[in-house]
Parts: structure tokens; C-alpha cells; sequence
């Protein structure tokens, strides 16, 4: 299994909704990251999280919460969201955070959308 | 402040000719780049890498040339073809100061057949 899944493809919140984003792999890569991308834009680093640790949080808002329950799975917790957090949010792995060899294996993404 | 540009935002190229895809830095402490592609619905998918110790690293098609001084690379594809569309990411990291990967905005790249 070379692929790293995430769910669900597409997603629409309101403002006052509580949803979370799952990101799974099972080729035991022990570093897992968020980033988030909008139109036209890079994708721009959220969270890191090394052997299930959270390592780095780009000082992201509060109102997004990760949470890495075991080393094939990652989670991001949304709550309280605002419209502008609209966006593709990407999940990625690799062997470990300093891995530079192959770069970081990528989900196709969820979309989401804050109404 | 963006540490990586990719300053032309799209590139069409006839098929069956050379696509030059550029990238320049800031952060002098980057010392391994990549480049990833990616098509529409699907994550960026790892193309191919360069350390800073080398000036040039090829895999088949792709060719990744790196120029320290001007803090430039550039990705060639020969010859280009249809299935290469997609948009293209210039990444770096810096192994000193646990820096995960930075990303340029992206070239569309349109290949006409």
C-alpha cells in the first residue's frame, strides 16, 4: 500500500459545525503533516506530527485542532470555522520528518467549504 | 515573504518539445529541492530531487538543474507530452532547523498535441 487516503473528498460546514478530516497510510511512514492550499496559492504548511508527537503548529488558529491516535492515522478537528478557512486541505507522510529522500507521499485532499 | 517562487504562473509547449519549468529561493539554508506534479481531485505527487551538493540529476524525461549562486533551478522535460499537463510545485527543505518542505505557487503546465 503505497498511498496515503484521505476523507471525506469533499466537505460543506456552517460556521457553527463540528466536522473532522481523516487522513490514513499504512506504510509505516512515523512523520504525517497537514497544509492547506487555496486557489492560486502554495500549499502552506498547518501541523506536523513525528512518531504520533506533534512536532510543529505553524500557528494556526485554535480552531483547528489535530490529533494523531496511532502512527497510521491523523486527524484535524474542525470547529467554529470561518469562510475564508475554505480550502483544499492535504494530508502527507513520510518515513520520518527528515526524510528526504522520495519527498512526502500526498492524499488527493478534502475540499472544503464554510458556509 | 515567499522562499520559493515559481514566477510564471503557466507554460504551453508543442509536444514532442523541451518544457522549462524555473523555480528560485531566498533561504540560503535550503539545501534539497524537489519538484511535484499534480493533476485536478488528486494530491501533488513526487516528481524528482535534488541535493544541493550536485548540479544535475536526471530521470528519464525530467531533468532537475541546480544553480547555487543565483539560487535557481529549473525542471526540464524532453520531450514533453500530453499526460505531462498538470501543475508543477518547486519544494525545499532545509535539513538544519527541522524545516519541513516550502512550496512555490505552482506553473500550469499545458502541453498542446
Amino acid at each position: 500500500d503505497t498511498e496515503v487516503t484521505q476523507t471525506p473528498k469533499h466537505l460543506v460546514m456552517g460556521m457553527t459545525n463540528k466536522k473532522s478530516l481523516k487522513c490514513e497510510q499504512h506504510m509505516g511512514h512515523r512523520a504525517m503533516y497537514w497544509y492547506k492550499q487555496k486557489a492560486k496559492k502554495p500549499p502552506e504548511l498547518m501541523f506536523v506530527y513525528s512518531y504520533e508527537k506533534l512536532s510543529i503548529n505553524e500557528s494556526v488558529p485554535s480552531r483547528f485542532s489535530p490529533e494523531c491516535p496511532n502512527s497510521s492515522l491523523l486527524n484535524l478537528h474542525l470547529h467554529a470555522l470561518q469562510p475564508e478557512d475554505s480550502a483544499l486541505y492535504l494530508c502527507a507522510s513520510s518515513q520520518t520528518f527528515r526524510d528526504r529522500g522520495g519527498g512526502y507521499t500526498f492524499g488527493s485532499g478534502t475540499r472544503l467549504t464554510v458556509v | 515573504d515567499q522562499q520559493v517562487k515559481q514566477n510564471s504562473p503557466s507554460l504551453s509547449v508543442q509536444e514532442g518539445r523541451i518544457s522549462i519549468l524555473n523555480c528560485d529561493y531566498t533561504n540560503s539554508m535550503f539545501d534539497y529541492f524537489l519538484w511535484y506534479k499534480k493533476y485536478p481531485a488528486e494530491g501533488p505527487t513526487f516528481l524528482i530531487s535534488i541535493s544541493s551538493i550536485k548540479d544535475k540529476n536526471e530521470d528519464g524525461r525530467f531533468t532537475v538543474f541546480l544553480n547555487k549562486s543565483a539560487k535557481h533551478l529549473s525542471l526540464h522535460i524532453v520531450p514533453s507530452q500530453p499526460g505531462d499537463s498538470a501543475v508543477y510545485f518547486c519544494a525545499a527543505s532545509a535539513y538544519s532547523g527541522n524545516t519541513p518542505l516550502v512550496f512555490g505557487k505552482g506553473t500550469r503546465l499545458s502541453v498542446i498535441a
